[in-house]
C-alpha cells in the first residue's frame, strides 16, 4: 500500500513553544489530508481536513488558531501546535487520500507530543 | 450522521482459535467500510475494506470481514488467531450517500491472543 510518513515521531517541548509536525505522502499525490488526535486507549478524533491549496476545514471544538494546518503541496501537509500547553500532549496521526472514489486512507505512523 | 459501534472494549482468544471482532454501523446512504489495526505507539494499518460486491471481504494477514446489510454489521474474523495479532482494531465507515469525505471510527477493540 501507499506510504505516509510523519516527522518527528516524538517531540518534547516546553509549555508556550510551538511545534511543527510534517506529514508526507511518499508515493502518491494526496489531494486530501486529515489530522487526527488520539488519547490513550481511545479512538481517533478528527481535528481537520485539508485539501491541497485551500484552507483546512476544522471540526467543531478544534481551535484553528491553535492548530495551524498547511497543505502546500500534493505530498506535504503540516500541523503546527502553537503556544503548546501540557493538555496538548497527545498522539497526533495524519492520513492521506488520493482523489476520488473509495480509496482508503493511508495513515502515518503518528507523532507523540509531550508538552512539559 | 454516520456512526460506528464496536461493542467490545477487549476480546480475548487462545492462539489457534477463531476470532471475531464486532462492528455495527449507521449511515444514511451506502457505506464504505474499513478495518484498521494499530500496534502500540504506531499509526493505523489498513486491513481490508468493503465497497461493493461480494459480502465476504478478504484482507491482510488472513483477516476477513463479512458485510451484512440487514444487520448493518461488518464483523472482522480470522479462522486461527496468532499471538502476533494482539493489537487494537478499529472499524470505520464513510457515508457515500452524503458524498462522504470523512472516516468515522469506532472506539476500538483491544484483541489479546494468548498461548
Amino acid at each position: 500500500g501507499a506510504v505516509v510518513s510523519q516527522h518527528p515521531s516524538r517531540v518534547i517541548c516546553k509549555s508556550g513553544t510551538s511545534v511543527k509536525i510534517e506529514c508526507r505522502s511518499l508515493d502518491f499525490q494526496a489531494t486530501t489530508m486529515f489530522w487526527y488526535r488520539q488519547f490513550p486507549k481511545k479512538s481517533l478524533m478528527l481535528m481537520a481536513t485539508s485539501n491541497e491549496g485551500s484552507k483546512a476545514t476544522y471540526e467543531q471544538g478544534v481551535e484553528k488558531d491553535k492548530f495551524l494546518i498547511n497543505h502546500a503541496s500534493l505530498t506535504l501537509s503540516t500541523l503546527t501546535v502553537t503556544s503548546a500547553h501540557p493538555e496538548d500532549s497527545s498522539f497526533y496521526i495524519c492520513s492521506a487520500r488520493s482523489s476520488g472514489g473509495a480509496n482508503e486512507q493511508f495513515f502515518g505512523p503518528g507523532t507523540r507530543l509531550t508538552v512539559l | 450522521a454516520q456512526s460506528v459501534a464496536q461493542p467490545e472494549d477487549q476480546v480475548n482468544v487462545a492462539e489457534g482459535n477463531p476470532l471475531t471482532v464486532k462492528c455495527t454501523y449507521s449511515v444514511s446512504g451506502n457505506p464504505y467500510l474499513f478495518w484498521y489495526v494499530q500496534y502500540p505507539n504506531r499509526g493505523l494499518q489498513f486491513l481490508l475494506k468493503y465497497i461493493t460486491g461480494d459480502n465476504l471481504v478478504k484482507g491482510s494477514y488472513g483477516f476477513e470481514a463479512e458485510f451484512n446489510k440487514s444487520q448493518t454489521s461488518f464483523h472482522l474474523k480470522k479462522p486461527s488467531a496468532l499471538v502476533s495479532d494482539s493489537a487494537l482494531y478499529f472499524c470505520a465507515v464513510r457515508d457515500m450517500g452524503r458524498g462522504g469525505n470523512k472516516l468515522t471510527f469506532g472506539t476500538g477493540t483491544q484483541l489479546k491472543v494468548e498461548l
